[in-house]
Protein backbone atom coordinates (compact mmCIF):
# COMPACT_ATOMS: atom_id res chain seq x y z
CA UNK A 1 0.00 0.00 0.00
CA UNK A 2 0.98 3.73 -0.78
CA UNK A 3 0.01 7.00 0.29
CA UNK A 4 1.23 10.59 0.63
CA UNK A 5 0.43 13.45 2.30
CA UNK A 6 0.88 17.28 1.67
CA UNK A 7 1.24 19.12 5.01
CA UNK A 8 0.02 22.64 3.87
CA UNK A 9 -3.52 22.73 1.98
CA UNK A 10 -2.45 26.53 1.24
CA UNK A 11 0.25 28.19 1.46
CA UNK A 12 1.28 31.87 0.50
CA UNK A 13 4.71 33.42 -0.05
CA UNK A 14 5.30 36.80 -1.47
CA UNK A 15 6.81 37.15 -4.97
CA UNK A 16 10.57 36.86 -4.96
CA UNK A 17 10.68 35.03 -1.45
CA UNK A 18 11.39 30.75 -1.67
CA UNK A 19 8.57 28.43 -1.80
CA UNK A 20 8.84 25.55 0.28
CA UNK A 21 6.33 22.95 -0.50
CA UNK A 22 5.92 19.83 2.28
CA UNK A 23 4.96 16.05 1.28
CA UNK A 24 5.94 12.80 3.02
CA UNK A 25 4.69 9.67 1.50
CA UNK A 26 4.43 6.01 2.62
CA UNK A 27 5.31 3.00 0.47
CA UNK A 28 5.94 -0.96 0.82
CA UNK A 29 8.73 -0.08 -2.13
CA UNK A 30 11.20 1.82 -3.30
CA UNK A 31 9.27 4.52 -4.30
CA UNK A 32 9.09 6.52 -7.45
CA UNK A 33 7.43 10.10 -6.42
CA UNK A 34 6.31 13.45 -8.96
CA UNK A 35 5.30 16.78 -8.46
CA UNK A 36 2.54 18.00 -10.80
CA UNK A 37 0.97 21.16 -10.75
CA UNK A 38 -2.25 22.44 -11.88
CA UNK A 39 -3.33 25.93 -12.99
CA UNK A 40 -7.00 27.01 -13.00
CA UNK A 41 -9.35 24.87 -15.02
CA UNK A 42 -6.46 23.09 -16.57
CA UNK A 43 -5.16 19.64 -16.75
CA UNK A 44 -1.69 18.54 -15.15
CA UNK A 45 2.03 19.31 -15.89
CA UNK A 46 4.65 17.44 -14.65
CA UNK A 47 7.41 19.28 -13.02
CA UNK A 48 9.21 16.81 -11.96
CA UNK A 49 10.31 12.95 -11.22
CA UNK A 50 12.40 11.10 -8.77
CA UNK A 51 12.82 7.36 -9.79
CA UNK A 52 15.97 6.20 -7.58
CA UNK A 53 18.36 8.33 -9.10
CA UNK A 54 20.18 11.31 -7.34
CA UNK A 55 17.90 12.73 -4.46
CA UNK A 56 18.03 15.96 -5.79
CA UNK A 57 15.50 16.19 -8.48
CA UNK A 58 15.68 19.34 -10.62
CA UNK A 59 12.77 20.04 -12.55
CA UNK A 60 10.92 23.10 -14.74
CA UNK A 61 10.52 26.54 -14.00
CA UNK A 62 13.22 26.15 -11.12
CA UNK A 63 11.47 24.39 -9.16
CA UNK A 64 13.63 21.09 -7.27
CA UNK A 65 12.70 18.09 -4.51
CA UNK A 66 14.87 16.48 -2.38
CA UNK A 67 14.60 12.83 -1.48
CA UNK A 68 15.22 11.78 2.25
CA UNK A 69 14.36 8.52 2.57
CA UNK A 70 15.52 8.72 6.06
CA UNK A 71 12.09 11.29 6.71
CA UNK A 72 10.08 9.60 3.98
CA UNK A 73 9.96 13.33 2.19
CA UNK A 74 9.60 14.63 -0.57
CA UNK A 75 9.50 18.50 -0.16
CA UNK A 76 9.12 20.86 -3.30
CA UNK A 77 11.31 24.90 -3.27
CA UNK A 78 12.06 26.95 -5.64
CA UNK A 79 14.51 29.78 -4.51
CA UNK A 80 12.37 32.67 -5.40
CA UNK A 81 8.91 32.74 -6.41
CA UNK A 82 7.08 34.22 -9.54
CA UNK A 83 3.23 35.36 -10.05
CA UNK A 84 2.99 33.09 -12.16
CA UNK A 85 4.06 30.01 -9.76
CA UNK A 86 0.27 30.53 -8.04
CA UNK A 87 -1.25 27.00 -8.57
CA UNK A 88 -1.84 23.80 -7.04
CA UNK A 89 0.93 21.42 -6.99
CA UNK A 90 0.49 17.53 -5.95
CA UNK A 91 2.72 15.25 -5.04
CA UNK A 92 2.59 11.64 -6.23
CA UNK A 93 3.71 8.48 -5.23
CA UNK A 94 4.12 5.44 -7.50
CA UNK A 95 3.93 1.89 -7.96
CA UNK A 96 3.90 -0.72 -11.03
CA UNK A 97 0.98 -2.47 -11.08
CA UNK A 98 0.82 -6.24 -12.50
CA UNK A 99 -0.28 -4.67 -16.03
CA UNK A 100 2.90 -2.88 -16.24
CA UNK A 101 1.28 0.52 -15.94
CA UNK A 102 2.50 2.63 -13.09
CA UNK A 103 -0.65 3.01 -10.39
CA UNK A 104 -0.55 7.13 -9.20
CA UNK A 105 -1.41 7.51 -5.92
CA UNK A 106 -2.14 12.02 -5.23
CA UNK A 107 -1.85 13.74 -2.59
CA UNK A 108 -4.66 16.26 -1.75
CA UNK A 109 -3.19 18.78 -3.50
CA UNK A 110 -1.33 22.48 -2.03
CA UNK A 111 -2.65 25.69 -3.27
CA UNK A 112 0.12 28.21 -3.80
CA UNK A 113 -0.35 31.66 -3.42
CA UNK A 114 1.95 34.66 -4.84
CA UNK A 115 1.42 37.80 -3.33
CA UNK A 116 2.90 40.92 -5.09
CA UNK B 1 5.85 15.47 -30.52
CA UNK B 2 2.97 13.32 -28.57
CA UNK B 3 -0.18 15.60 -28.16
CA UNK B 4 -3.05 14.39 -25.94
CA UNK B 5 -7.03 15.70 -26.73
CA UNK B 6 -9.73 15.28 -24.85
CA UNK B 7 -13.04 16.73 -25.52
CA UNK B 8 -16.07 17.88 -24.60
CA UNK B 9 -14.14 20.67 -22.29
CA UNK B 10 -17.37 21.54 -20.45
CA UNK B 11 -20.24 19.23 -20.18
CA UNK B 12 -23.49 19.72 -18.30
CA UNK B 13 -25.86 16.71 -18.25
CA UNK B 14 -29.17 15.65 -16.20
CA UNK B 15 -28.82 13.29 -13.54
CA UNK B 16 -29.85 9.97 -15.55
CA UNK B 17 -28.46 10.93 -18.63
CA UNK B 18 -25.87 8.97 -20.59
CA UNK B 19 -22.13 9.84 -21.04
CA UNK B 20 -19.55 9.85 -23.13
CA UNK B 21 -16.14 11.19 -23.13
CA UNK B 22 -13.13 10.72 -25.33
CA UNK B 23 -9.63 10.49 -25.34
CA UNK B 24 -7.00 10.57 -27.55
CA UNK B 25 -3.41 10.60 -28.36
CA UNK B 26 -0.94 11.63 -30.85
CA UNK B 27 2.58 11.12 -31.95
CA UNK B 28 2.74 7.50 -29.83
CA UNK B 29 2.28 4.10 -30.24
CA UNK B 30 0.66 1.37 -27.47
CA UNK B 31 0.27 3.84 -24.93
CA UNK B 32 -0.68 2.89 -21.52
CA UNK B 33 -3.73 5.25 -21.24
CA UNK B 34 -5.45 6.34 -17.75
CA UNK B 35 -8.96 7.98 -17.01
CA UNK B 36 -9.13 10.03 -13.72
CA UNK B 37 -11.33 12.24 -12.04
CA UNK B 38 -10.83 15.12 -9.06
CA UNK B 39 -14.09 16.10 -7.12
CA UNK B 40 -13.94 20.00 -5.90
CA UNK B 41 -10.87 20.65 -3.34
CA UNK B 42 -9.38 16.89 -4.04
CA UNK B 43 -7.00 15.49 -5.40
CA UNK B 44 -7.19 12.94 -8.55
CA UNK B 45 -8.32 9.37 -8.38
CA UNK B 46 -7.45 6.92 -11.08
CA UNK B 47 -10.46 5.26 -12.30
CA UNK B 48 -9.54 3.31 -15.07
CA UNK B 49 -5.83 2.00 -16.88
CA UNK B 50 -4.93 0.31 -20.13
CA UNK B 51 -2.47 -1.38 -21.47
CA UNK B 52 -3.71 -2.41 -25.06
CA UNK B 53 -6.83 -2.95 -27.53
CA UNK B 54 -9.24 -3.96 -25.47
CA UNK B 55 -7.73 -4.19 -22.14
CA UNK B 56 -9.48 -2.03 -19.44
CA UNK B 57 -8.37 -2.82 -15.83
CA UNK B 58 -10.89 -0.49 -13.35
CA UNK B 59 -9.55 0.68 -10.18
CA UNK B 60 -12.85 2.00 -8.12
CA UNK B 61 -16.07 0.02 -9.25
CA UNK B 62 -18.78 2.65 -9.88
CA UNK B 63 -21.14 3.39 -12.42
CA UNK B 64 -18.72 4.34 -14.63
CA UNK B 65 -17.01 2.17 -17.36
CA UNK B 66 -14.20 2.61 -20.12
CA UNK B 67 -13.36 1.29 -23.68
CA UNK B 68 -10.42 1.41 -25.55
CA UNK B 69 -11.69 0.96 -29.61
CA UNK B 70 -8.39 2.25 -31.28
CA UNK B 71 -4.23 2.00 -30.10
CA UNK B 72 -4.91 5.80 -29.18
CA UNK B 73 -8.41 6.07 -27.81
CA UNK B 74 -9.70 6.09 -25.05
CA UNK B 75 -13.47 6.43 -23.85
CA UNK B 76 -15.07 6.94 -20.67
CA UNK B 77 -18.93 5.92 -20.48
CA UNK B 78 -21.74 5.91 -18.47
CA UNK B 79 -25.51 4.88 -19.28
CA UNK B 80 -27.15 6.97 -16.53
CA UNK B 81 -24.69 9.93 -14.72
CA UNK B 82 -25.62 10.86 -11.05
CA UNK B 83 -25.03 13.70 -9.00
CA UNK B 84 -21.96 12.23 -7.74
CA UNK B 85 -20.19 11.96 -11.06
CA UNK B 86 -19.68 15.60 -11.03
CA UNK B 87 -15.74 16.43 -11.59
CA UNK B 88 -13.25 16.74 -13.75
CA UNK B 89 -11.97 14.56 -15.57
CA UNK B 90 -8.68 14.12 -16.68
CA UNK B 91 -6.82 11.33 -19.77
CA UNK B 92 -3.06 10.79 -19.29
CA UNK B 93 -0.52 8.73 -21.23
CA UNK B 94 2.71 6.78 -20.90
CA UNK B 95 4.94 4.75 -22.49
CA UNK B 96 4.44 1.63 -20.40
CA UNK B 97 5.41 2.90 -16.90
CA UNK B 98 7.20 5.77 -17.90
CA UNK B 99 5.97 9.05 -16.78
CA UNK B 100 2.23 10.09 -17.14
CA UNK B 101 1.34 12.92 -19.18
CA UNK B 102 -2.10 14.70 -18.76
CA UNK B 103 -4.53 15.81 -21.30
CA UNK B 104 -6.63 19.45 -20.34
CA UNK B 105 -9.28 17.98 -18.64
CA UNK B 106 -13.42 17.36 -18.91
CA UNK B 107 -14.95 19.55 -16.53
CA UNK B 108 -18.47 17.71 -15.96
CA UNK B 109 -21.80 19.13 -14.27
CA UNK B 110 -24.30 16.27 -13.36
CA UNK B 111 -27.56 18.58 -12.35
Amino acid sequence: AQSVTQLDSHVSVSEGTPVLLRCNYSSSYSPSLFWYVQHPNKGLQLLLKYTSAATLVKGINGFEAEFKKSETSFHLTKPSAHMSDAAEYFCVVSSLTSGSARQLTFGSGTQLTVLP
Amino acid sequence: SQTIHQWPATLVQPVGSPLSLECTVEGTSNPNLYWYRQAAGRGLQLLFYSVGIGQISSEVPQNLSASRPQDRQFILSSKKLLLSDSGFYLCAWSVRAGSQYFGPGTRLLVL
